[in-house]
This record gives C-alpha cells, structure tokens and sequence, in this order.
C-alpha cells in the first residue's frame, strides 16, 4: 500500500525556518514527482512546487520563490520542505502528494505531461508560527 | 498566471439533489483540470482528472466536463456523505493553481 508518512507538528517563532519531511513506502520512491501543497486554517488548497525525487528538479509557485527549498534523498525515500522567513500568514498545514503517473527513471527534470491528478496524500504537517 | 475560479463558494442542497460546480480558468487549459473533494477534517481525495475521467472508487453519481475555460463538476443524486469542500485544480502550464473551493452541506 503507498503510503506518504509526514513528520510532526511544528511550533516556530516569526523569523525561523522550519524544515519538515516526507516518506514514500510502498512503490519505488523516484517514480512519482512529490507535490507540497498547504491549508491555511479554515482556508482553501494552496500549491507550493513540485519537485522529481529522481535528480532533485524542482519547480515552485512564485509566491514562494527564495524562500522554500525542495530537496530529496533517494537513500531514505524522503522529501523534504524547507521554509525560511517564518510569519504569521504561513500558519497552516503542509501537505506532501503524489500523482498517479509514473516519471519514467530517464526524465531528470519537471515536465507537465507527467502531473494528472494528485492521487496520493500525506496526513499532513501543521506548522504554526507565532511569537 | 492562469486564476481558477470557482463558483458557487458554497450550496446547500438536499438528499437527492443535483449539485453543480463550476470552475472557470482565465485562459484556455485544454483539458488538464482535476476535482477534488475534502470532507471536514480529512486530506482531499481525488474524483476526477483530465476533465472528466473518474478516478477508479469513486461512485458513478460524480462526473464533470468542459474543457478550455469552463468546467463542471456535477453531484447526481447528493448523498450525506458527499458533503464537504471541492476544488478544481489546473494540471499544466505554470503553477497548479487550486480553484477557491465550494463547499457543499445538506
């Protein structure tokens, strides 16, 4: 069964960085890109980047450019978000995902025609940021 | 960027009931668009991908369509435990964008 495990909750001050993970079992870990997404409390679905486990290419929303960092280790079946410059707005739960499309193991970079659908979820990482 | 939006933000509807949302894109995407549902408190399932293909498990009474800028998602025959929150989500070119979401109660 795939399965998305995340790391625990976190607790930060404005101005911190937060580093957060998330494990792949159950299918071969470079065959899927990882998706952060996150949820604001009470608020709506928010995509963060893409990143391809298979060489580290990363892609991520404007919004969020200089200040988080995708990284993965192959070793571990493990992604990770690394978000800096910590604010109140950032207050919200972090999501890992996969989509259902294998990434043949020769495709180094993000390409679109591997993204459909977000099939497979990690339970989610709360990061709450308050001084 | 390409904006989603969705509308209604939200309905209420009773058992039975056909439920429509829509999601429009500010430019044309084709056909790459995927619904997802949220019940409260759960992580969002995927229904639907590439506009109107329903991802294996999910019942029959879900289904959407459109293409370029205009899709819908459609509820036949609302049931409790459909309630919660849906969104779209654009699924090439750029960021992937979520729509705002609409939430569904009975």
């Amino acid at each position: 069964q795939v399965q998305l495990v995340q790391s625990g909750a976190e607790v930060k001050k404005p101005g911190a960085s937060v580093k957060i993970s998330c494990q792949a079992s159950g299918d071969i870990f470079t065959k899927y890109y990882i998706h952060w997404v996150r949820q604001a409390p009470g608020q709506g679905l928010e995509w963060m980047g893409i990143i391809n486990p298979n060489g580290g290419a990363t892609r991520y929303a404007q919004k969020f450019q200089g200040r988080v960092t995708m990284t993965s280790d192959t070793s571990t079946s493990t992604v990770y978000l690394d978000v800096s410059s910590l604010r109140s707005e950032d207050t919200a739960i972090y999501y890992c995902a996969r989509d259902f499309v294998v990434v043949p193991p020769t495709i180094k970079e993000i390409a679109d025609y591997y993204y459909y659908g977000l099939k497979v979820w990690g339970r989610g990482t709360s990061i709450s940021v308050s001084s | 960027d390409i904006q989603m939006t969705q509308s209604p933000s939200s309905l209420s509807a009773s058992v039975g009931d056909r439920v429509t949302i829509t999601c429009r894109a500010s430019q044309g995407i084709s056909n790459y668009l995927a619904w997802y549902q949220q019940k409260p408190g759960n992580i969002p399932k995927l229904l639907i991908y590439v506009a109107s293909t329903l991802q294996s498990g999910v019942p029959s009474r879900f289904s959407g369509s459109g293409s370029g800028t205009d899709f819908t998602l459609t509820i036949n025959s609302l049931q409790p435990e459909d309630v919660g929150t849906y969104y779209c989500q654009k699924m090439r070119g750029g960021p992937l964008t979520f729509g705002g979401g609409t939430t569904v109660e009975i």
